[in-house]
C-alpha cells in the first residue's frame, strides 16, 4: 500500500541525546514537511522541502534539522533534544501547491 | 500568513443528529481550505478540500464544507451522525503560492452519542 512510513512509532529519549526521527514515501511526491502535534495548538510546521536537495524553515524550526538527499527520504534529527520537544511528530508529502498532505502514522517522542 | 479559527474543542452530538464544525480563517491572498480528520493513533486523512469552482464541496463518509468568502468561513456539516465519526477534526488553509505555509486549525474532537 502506497504511504508514508514513519519509524520510530514510539520514542523516550533523555535530554541531551540526539535522535533521528525516519519518514519514507513511496508516491514520488516532490513535497515533504515534518509537523508536530500539541494538544491544544493543533499542527505546526518544523521543516518542508519542496524537492530533493533542497529544504526550508516552517514555523517552528529551532532544535531540529533535516536532509533531503532523494525524493523518497525526509529525516529530522533533534541534536540535543529538550523536554519541551515532547511531541508527536508527523511526516507528511504532496504533490505540490494545492495538493492535500498525505500524513505518516507519527512518532510518539517524549524527552525527559 | 494565513491563519485558522475552530471554534470549540469539543463537540458532542447524539448518533443520526446534525453534525456541525466551525472553522473561520484568514488569509491575504485567495485561500486553499482543506479538513482534515485523524483517528486515535493515526496520521490525518483528507475529508474535503476547497479550491476553486463550486462552493459546495463533498468530501467522503457524507461530511461536506462550503466556502463563504464573505465570512471568511468553512464550515464541516454531515447530516446524520455516525458513530465512527467519532475522531478529531482539523481545517486548514495555505496560500495558494504554495504548500508551504499551511496552517491547522487547533482541532475539534467530536464524541458521538449512542
Amino acid at each position: 500500500i502506497a504511504g508514508i512510513t514513519q519509524a520510530p512509532t514510539s520514542q523516550i529519549l533523555a535530554a541531551g541525546r540526539r535522535m533521528t526521527l525516519r519518514c519514507t514515501q513511496d508516491m514520488r511526491h516532490n513535497a515533504m514537511y515534518w509537523y508536530r502535534q500539541d494538544l491544544g495548538l493543533g499542527l505546526r510546521l518544523i521543516h518542508y522541502s519542496n524537492t530533493a536537495g533542497t529544504t526550508g524553515k516552517g514555523e517552528v524550526p529551532d532544535g531540529y534539522s533535516v536532509s533531503r538527499a532523494n525524493t523518497d527520504d525526509f529525516p529530522l534529527t533533534l541534536a540535543s533534544a529538550v523536554p519541551s520537544q515532547t511531541s508527536v511528530y508527523f511526516c507528511a508529502s504532496s504533490e505540490g501547491t494545492g495538493s492535500p498532505l498525505h500524513f505518516g502514522n507519527g512518532t510518539r517522542l517524549t524527552v525527559t | 500568513a494565513q491563519s485558522v479559527t475552530q471554534l470549540g474543542s469539543h463537540v458532542s452530538v447524539s448518533e443520526g443528529a446534525l453534525v456541525l464544525l466551525r472553522c473561520n480563517y484568514s488569509s491575504s491572498v485567495p485561500p486553499y481550505l482543506f479538513w482534515y480528520v485523524q483517528y486515535p493513533n493515526q496520521g490525518l486523512q483528507l475529508l474535503l478540500k476547497y479550491t476553486t469552482g463550486a462552493t459546495l464541496v463533498k468530501g467522503i463518509n457524507g461530511f461536506e464544507a462550503e466556502f463563504k468568502k464573505s465570512e471568511t468561513s468553512f464550515h464541516l456539516t454531515k447530516p446524520s451522525a455516525h458513530m465512527s465519526d467519532a475522531a478529531e477534526y482539523f481545517c486548514a488553509v495555505s496560500a495558494r503560492a504554495n504548500n508551504n505555509d499551511m496552517r491547522f486549525g487547533a482541532g475539534t474532537r467530536l464524541t458521538v452519542k449512542p
